[in-house]
């Protein structure tokens, strides 16, 4: 399996400043196809996982702009522009390169 | 607009086997090309994806399941199912299905307990 680590595990954050999550994976995400499978979601307390980027750097519909993604082959990063209240939960990067899916560990976002 | 609702027992016995259907509504099952999934969740830890079927009916099963694990879609009721068998206390987990990985269904716990 692919592993993919997150970094850091826990990430207190004041209102309105920036967060950043590293996310690296074992082997390169690069498929035949020339795309890179890596997602980002989101998990709040007590609901279900939502996909926020696809494909590394895609949002997905109705994700606020505050939330982006980037990198390439194995390291790759989520990053909130101005965190605010409703962005608490975990945070998990997943690659849906290589069969069987894997996701990292998930980073718990917290306010100061 | 399309919803996904798990649903199955909540309490399954040691060695015995655990099965949880899917039910597909607001859309087919059979429209578009899409991987419909099951993930778990045990309490407090990450996430783990158990498996997945194609709308051609072609599966992919996590490696380390794909001994115990078989998933099936039946068209005719929407549905598409999870069985994973010889169950112990390390499969107590959320369960949840999914279309791709956009559409997650709210999760149903599984207890292993005797």
């Amino acid at each position: 399996d692919v592993v993919m680590t997150q970094s850091p595990l826990s990430l207190p954050v004041t209102l309105g400043q920036p967060a950043s999550i590293s996310c690296r994976s074992s082997q390169s995400l690069v498929y035949s196809d020339g795309n890179t499978y890596l997602n980002w979601f989101q998990q709040r307390p007590g609901q279900s996982p939502r996909r926020l980027i696809y494909k590394v750097s895609n949002r997905d519909s109705g994700v606020p702009d505050r939330f982006s993604g980037s990198g390439s082959g194995t390291d790759f990063t989520l990053k909130i522009s101005r965190v605010e209240a409703e962005d608490v939960g975990v945070y998990y990067c997943m690659q849906g390169t290589h069969w069987s899916w894997t996701f990292g560990q998930g980073t718990k976002v917290e306010i100061k | 607009q399309v919803q996904l609702q798990e649903s199955g027992p909540g309490l399954v016995k040691p060695s015995q086997t655990l099965s949880l259907t899917c039910t597909v509504s607001g859309g087919s099952i059979s429209s578009g090309s899409y991987y419909w999934s099951w993930i778990r969740q045990p309490a407090g830890k990450g996430l783990e994806w158990i498996g997945r079927i194609y709308t051609s009916g072609s599966t992919n099963y996590n490696p380390s399941l794909k001994s115990r694990v078989t998933i099936s879609v039946d068209t005719s009721k929407n549905q598409f199912s999870l069985k994973l068998s010889s169950v112990t206390a390390a499969d107590t987990a959320v369960y949840y299905c999914a279309r791709g990985g956009v559409l997650w269904g709210q999760g149903t716990l599984v207890t292993v307990s005797s």
